[in-house]
């Protein structure tokens, strides 16, 4: 069975740091693209990033380039996502999710990010 | 960035009746490799999201027949043949077709 499990997130002050890690079982974690999503409060899904199988390459969304950084460890088959310098517009429940050829296929339960002084 | 119209934006519904719910892009969704990224995912009240339709009309493993998707370019559709109550939720359309990849407002679907 495919799992996928955040954890990390927490109150943070603005422009401090915090780094989420998406613990994955029940697939070859290492021949996937993972991203990361996030949704605000009472609000829709915005993809935040993603990153290759090996690791060799990722991307991200204009609003956390320079800020946040996307990274996995095969060995531990584990997803991270390094943020700092935190506003308070990134307040939002932060998924992991697996991508299978473009579509996101599994996702995590999530975990609550809270940016505020 | 490609954006992506939902209409309607809320949907009451009877249960056993049909619903449809709408996606249009700003721009073709056709990929260089000839496939169309569009994807339909749902998020019951507090839950993570859950995929429903891949490729435009490819169900999901564990999905319901009674859901399908359909279209072309840039206009899509998702149906639900018969609601049920645990249809209800917010349903979501999201292009994997271009970087940023984006997601529809979401449409919450309710019943009467």
């Amino acid at each position: 069975e495919v799992q996928l499990v955040e954890s990390g997130g927490g109150l943070v002050q603005p422009g401090g740091s915090l780094r989420l890690s998406c613990a994955a079982s029940g697939f070859t974690f290492s021949s996937y693209w993972m991203h990361w999503v996030r949704q605000a409060p009472g609000k829709g899904l915005v993809w935040v990033s993603r990153i290759n199988s090996d690791g060799s390459s990722t991307s991200y969304a204009d609003s956390v380039k320079g800020r946040f950084t996307i990274s996995r460890d095969n060995a531990k088959n584990t997803l991270y996502l390094q943020m700092n310098s935190l506003r308070a517009e990134d307040t939002a429940v932060y998924y992991c999710a697996r991508a299978m050829t473009r579509y996101f296929d599994y996702w995590g339960q999530g975990t609550l990010v809270t940016v505020s002084s | 960035d490609i954006v992506m119209t939902q209409t309607p934006l809320s949907s009451p519904v009877t249960l056993g009746q049909p619903a449809s719910i709408s996606c249009r892009s700003s721009q073709s969704l056709v990929h260089s490799d000839g496939n169309t990224y569009l994807s339909w995912l749902q998020q019951r009240p507090g839950q993570p999201p859950r995929l429903l339709i891949y490729k435009i009309s490819n169900r999901f493993s564990g999905v319901p027949d009674r859901f399908s998707g359909s279209g072309a370019g840039t206009d899509f559709t998702l149906k639900i043949s018969r609601v049920e109550a645990e249809d209800v939720g917010v349903y979501y359309c999201t292009q994997a077709t271009q970087f940023p990849y984006t997601f529809g407002q979401g449409t919450k679907l309710e019943i009467k």
